[in-house]
């Protein structure tokens, strides 16, 4: 089982609508939790951490953590052309970040 | 800049050739770590600075990598003896503290060995 898990994709969405995207991961230690945005050929770039259970938002996006379940997700609302790009979630037990493999979100407009 | 700077951008090199890879993290922040990221791939971790202190190399893939960060501040990774399969994305990344603190991505070293 890897330690953090993500569907690959690619998810697509039309524009305007939600997306959402899942995560979960195996270690009940882990700490804080992290979704981040990369565009091809770039690097990853932060876009919502969140450390207790229940929904955090942040403009158009709303992580939303449930430990018991060991379950991480990332709402994007009104989803625009320029938030398709891969969304990679990731996990904080001691100092390292254990990422997914990303998830490729295409929007339709 | 304010964000973490990595040089050089690319680097194209022939196997068996030793390189270095530099990462300037963002000012004050004490902790800096090293990530991998190959083609299609996750992320992988390599090695976490606290300080010029390397609390976990656990990531390093053999004896031919290693790293050292002075003065608190930039940091180098060397690969010695390069091989095709380190050719990959190293990603350099910089928090403030240890902790809960979300870590900050430089623009990478794209290193491709010939």
């Amino acid at each position: 089982q890897k330690e953090v898990e993500q569907n690959s994709g690619p998810l697509s969405v039309p524009e305007g609508a939600i997306a959402s995207l899942n995560c979960t991961y195996s270690d009940r230690g882990s700490q804080s939790f992290f979704w981040y945005r990369q565009y091809s050929g770039k690097s990853p770039e932060l876009i919502m951490f969140i450390y207790s259970n229940g929904d955090k938002e942040d403009g158009r996006f709303t992580a939303q953590l449930n430990k018991a379940s060991q379950y991480v997700s990332l709402l994007i609302r009104d989803s625009q052309p320029s938030d398709s790009a891969t969304y990679l979630c990731a996990v904080r037990g001691n100092e390292k970040l254990t990422f997914g493999t990303g998830t490729r979100l295409t929007i339709i407009p | 800049g304010a964000g973490v700077s990595q040089s050089p951008s690319n680097k194209v090199t022939e196997k068996g050739k030793d390189v270095e890879l530099r990462c300037d993290p963002i000012s004050g922040h004490t902790a800096l770590y090293w990530y991998r990221q190959s083609l299609g791939q996750g992320l992988e971790f390599l090695i976490y600075f606290q300080g010029n202190s390397a609390p976990d190399k656990s990531g390093l893939p053999s004896d031919r990598f290693s790293a050292e960060r002075t003065g608190g501040s930039v940091s180098t990774l060397t690969i010695q003896r390069t091989q095709q399969e380190d050719s990959a994305v190293y990603l350099c990344a910089s928090s403030p503290s240890r902790g809960y603190q979300p870590q900050h991505f430089g623009d990478g070293t794209r290193l491709s060995i010939l």
